[in-house]
This record gives structure tokens, C-alpha cells and sequence, in this order.
């Protein structure tokens, strides 16, 4: 079946723009997670959703960061007063339960964000 | 605090040649990942350890841990251009369902 996908593949913008960076998950995932990988990096952490809800967002560097998925499927990554620093890969990643067991994630080929 | 380290993090090799990369973990955890990422591609998933002296194998590919010391290996056997890539180790805080701690990853060039 259909894995992870995410859009925009890459994104371009202007510092102190705003943008939405989107995921879909495999269809039945209950688990959605957000990461963040620079160059030469592993991914870090963002956000971890169990359903609709945001179960962990320990991860989110700043205010300017914020998550939803308003009907337990896809979620919007949204970034305001977007920074240099903010550059990265954007990971999305699913599972199957989520905080009901350990399990493997499944990752989306990211979203390359270049803030100019 | 969890750290994960790997090393080398650039590796260059012939093919028919074998070679292990390292992943040294700084606290305990319940299970140990290895995933492959190549170039703008998804991270996939390669290896699930859960338990000390966990062995698996998948192809020219195998993994192992020993939770005593902290380590897992990747091990290459007979290396073959398309396992090029890069590869990541991610270990999981103990009191966490979710929650994975990332090595750096080790970029793998395997020239024919």
C-alpha cells in the first residue's frame, strides 16, 4: 500500500515568511511524528501525535513552531516568522498504535525547507 | 541524557570487502533501530534489536547488540555498490513509547 507522503517535496522562502509543510500517513496509522534533520545530522525530534491530539510536543524548539491534525489523519506542520536557522529536512514518520506499544515508524521522504 | 554516537561517520570501501559500523549508546534502552536513507529518499527501517545478544541478519547486512556494553554493530559482508547509503542507528528512552534518540549516521560509499 501507500507510505508516508509529504509535501511540498522542497519548499523555498523568505526569511519571516510563513509556511505549511503537510503529511499523510499510511492510512490507519494512529501515530504520527515530526522531525527535523540538518545536514549531517540524524533527525531530532519534534512532535508526536496520538490521534488528533499532540501527545508530546517536547520537541518544538520555539512558539514560532506549532502542529495540528485535526481529524487523525494528515497533519500540517506550520512555521511562522520562518528563520535562516529553521533550514532543514522536515521528516514525517507513522505507526500503527502508537503509545500502545513500541513499534517501528514508518518515514515520509521529508520536505527540504530553504529560508533565504 | 540519552547521546548515540556512531562511528566512522564517512566510510569509503571496495566492493567484496566487509566492515562494521558502531552505535554506542550513553544510557539503558529498551530496543535499538538501524535504518538505511538514501539521497533524498525516506529513512527505512532495517533492523529492530530488542534484547541483549539480539542477532539479525538480512542479506550481506546483520546486526547484533549487547545492551551490556552499550553497542550495536552493523556488520557488511561482501559489500555491493547498492548498499550505498546512508545509515542511521536510533535508540529509544527506556520510559518512552515513542520517543527515539538519532546517531549522526554513517555515510557508506561502496565503489565497484
Amino acid at each position: 500500500g501507500a507510505g508516508v507522503s509529504q509535501t511540498p517535496s522542497n519548499k523555498v522562502t523568505e526569511k519571516g515568511k510563513y509556511v505549511e509543510l503537510r503529511c499523510d500517513p499510511i492510512s490507519g496509522h494512529t501515530a504520527l511524528y515530526w522531525y527535523r534533520q540538518s545536514l549531517g545530522q540524524g533527525p531530532e525530534f519534534l512532535i508526536y501525535f496520538q490521534g488528533t491530539g499532540a501527545a508530546d510536543d517536547s520537541g518544538l524548539p520555539n512558539d514560532r513552531f506549532f502542529a495540528v491534525r485535526p481529524e487523525g489523519s494528515v497533519s500540517t506542520l506550520k512555521i511562522q516568522r520562518t528563520e535562516r536557522g529553521d533550514s532543514a529536512v522536515y521528516l514525517c514518520a507513522s505507526s500503527p498504535r502508537g503509545l500502545a506499544g513500541k513499534e517501528t515508524q514508518y518515514f515520509g521522504p521529508g520536505t527540504r525547507l530553504l529560508v533565504l | 541524557e540519552l547521546k548515540v554516537e556512531q562511528n566512522p561517520l564517512f566510510l569509503s570501501m571496495q566492493e567484496g570487502k566487509n566492515y562494521t559500523i558502531y552505535c554506542n549508546y550513553s544510557t539503558t534502552s529498551d530496543r535499538l533501530y538501524w535504518y538505511r536513507q538514501d539521497p533524498g529518499k525516506s529513512l527505512e527501517s532495517l533492523f529492530v534489536l530488542l534484547s541483549n545478544g539480539a542477532v539479525k541478519q538480512e542479506g550481506r547486512l546483520m546486526a547484533s547488540l549487547d545492551t551490556k556494553a552499550r553497542l550495536s554493530t552493523l556488520h557488511i559482508t561482501a559489500a555491493v555498490h547498492d548498499l550505498s547509503a546512508t545509515y542511521f542507528c536510533a535508540v529509544d528512552l527506556t520510559n518512552s513509547n515513542y520517543q527515539l534518540i538519532w546517531g549522526a549516521g554513517t555515510k557508506l560509499i561502496i565503489k565497484p
